[in-house]
């Protein structure tokens, strides 16, 4: 099965300066990686995504992501962060989800970064 | 926002009732999902249906029933419930399930309480 770790729950940055969510992810065969942001009693936004093609993703809200294929990581970025983009990140790779009876594609998750952008 | 909807948004119930969530896409999409987001565990996959075909899924209690009458429409039926069962129940889709590249699009959720 395939997994990826966040290995930070939270992360503290000042406003204005750049942020970085890391990811790491272990995979068979090519990743096909997520970042999706969640607010307070909100469902989960989609922000961007690697298939293939260029290692720097660009995605909503100003957000981008470098995959890293040696380092097996997939970091979320931001040049200059906001006080709103104070939430729950999570990244989440495509995966075949085995159950008792069969399976089926799905996301897998990471356990989720608190990233908290002080004023 | 997302064109993903779900009613309701709290739900409060004993264990002894009956209950269902609803979840309507708004998108052309044809796999719906549902994940349980739980406090202490990270986002768990509980039923696929693609073209309205559910992928069973033994791993998940039967007092949870899944129906997808339609490929805009995706309900889960709740009975005899337990306190664990209280957290987050999220509903999604996708253009198709099989497409490894597809993105997944959430609705916003509907906060469960089992008393």
């Amino acid at each position: 099965a395939q997994s990826v770790a966040q290995p930070e729950d939270q992360v503290n940055v000042a406003e204005g300066n750049p942020l970085t969510v890391k990811c790491t992810y272990s995979v068979s065969g090519n990743p096909y990686l997520f970042w999706y942001v969640q607010y307070p009693n909100r469902g989960l936004q989609f922000l961007l995504k690697y298939i293939t093609g260029d290692n720097l993703v660009k995605g909503s809200y100003g957000f981008e992501a470098e995959f890293n294929k040696s380092q097996t990581s997939f970091h979320l970025k931001k040049p200059s962060a906001l006080v709103s983009d104070s939430a729950l990140y999570f990244c989440a790779v495509r995966d075949w989800i085995p159950y008792s009876g069969g399976g089926a594609d799905g996301l897998t998750f990471g356990k989720g970064t608190h990233l908290i952008i002080q004023p | 926002e997302t064109g993903v909807t779900q009613t309701p948004r709290h739900l409060v119930m004993g264990m002894t009732n009956k209950k269902s969530l609803k979840c309507e896409q708004h998108l052309g999409h044809n796999a719906m999902y549902w994940y349980k987001q739980s406090a202490k565990k990270p986002l768990e996959l509980m039923f696929v249906y693609n073209f309205k075909e559910q992928t069973e899924n033994n791993s998940v209690p039967s007092r949870f029933s899944p129906e997808c009458p339609n490929s805009s429409h995706l309900f889960l039926h709740l009975h005899t419930l337990q306190p664990e069962d209280s957290a987050l129940y999220l509903c999604a889709s996708s253009q198709f399930s099989g497409a490894s590249t597809d993105t997944q699009y959430f609705g916003p959720g509907t906060r469960l309480t089992v008393l």
